[in-house]
């Protein structure tokens, strides 16, 4: 069974600073790993992905995580915080075959002027 | 705007009422999903489809049927509908490699 831990409900930034969401995985085969944003009454969009490629994935809107598997994580950064990163972010775990993506509990950031 | 789309956006039933969500994708995706968002809990799978013709459930599938009615479409019915079965719905498809493409959701309240 694969799984997702997300540290941290809810995250809060000053605009400009580093974001940092925590992801950590749990997989007993090597994992495809995604990040989701979704904005208030939205539906989800894909940030990036992992998929046995590079370890360090960059995405869209200036963000990036880096596939540990020492560490087991896949953590999601932005140098730079903006207003509009403020959102609920989602990591997500499958493997290779399968039709089943499961997803953390999420992590609401919160930037603040 | 080639994507998935589901309707309805808003709905209110009455406990006991049925009801179906509908979902369709043209972006030619063999397999298809019904998640369900509640607040703290993340997305919870209750149904998939790895392609036409075929489904299977996921991890909160009671009180939900689904249909494959063809590559398009899937559909997702509740027929008695519970006050717990309020939540956000969310349709999703996807193609091999690509990642998960995912709708605007339903949110459905049971009164």
């Amino acid at each position: 069974a694969q799984s997702v831990t997300q540290l941290g409900s809810h995250v809060s930034v000053s605009e400009g600073a580093l974001v940092l969401l925590r992801c950590n995985y749990s997989s007993s085969v090597p994992p495809y790993l995604f990040w989701y944003v979704q904005y208030p009454n939205q539906g989800l969009q894909l940030l990036l992905k992992y998929t046995s490629a590079a370890t360090l994935v960059k995405g869209i809107n200036g963000f990036e995580a880096e596939f540990k598997k020492s560490e087991t994580s896949f953590h999601l950064t932005k140098p730079s915080a903006h207003m509009s990163d403020a959102a609920e972010y989602f990591c997500a775990v499958t493997r290779a075959g399968s039709y089943q993506l499961t997803f953390g509990k999420g992590t609401k950031l919160s930037v603040i002027p | 705007n080639a994507g998935v789309t589901q309707t309805p956006k808003f709905q209110v039933l009455k406990t006991g009422q049925s009801m179906t969500l509908q979902c369709a994708q043209d972006m030619n995706h063999n397999s298809m999903y019904w998640y369900r968002q509640d607040p703290g809990m993340g997305l919870r799978l209750i149904y998939y489809s790895a392609s036409e013709g075929t489904t299977d459930k996921g991890e909160v599938p009671n009180g939900y049927n689904v249909s494959r009615l063809n590559k398009r479409e899937f559909s997702l019915r509740l027929e008695s509908a519970a006050p717990s079965q309020t939540s956000v719905y969310f349709c999703a498809s996807n193609g091999a490699g690509v990642g998960y493409t995912f709708g605007s959701g339903t949110r459905l309240t049971v009164v």
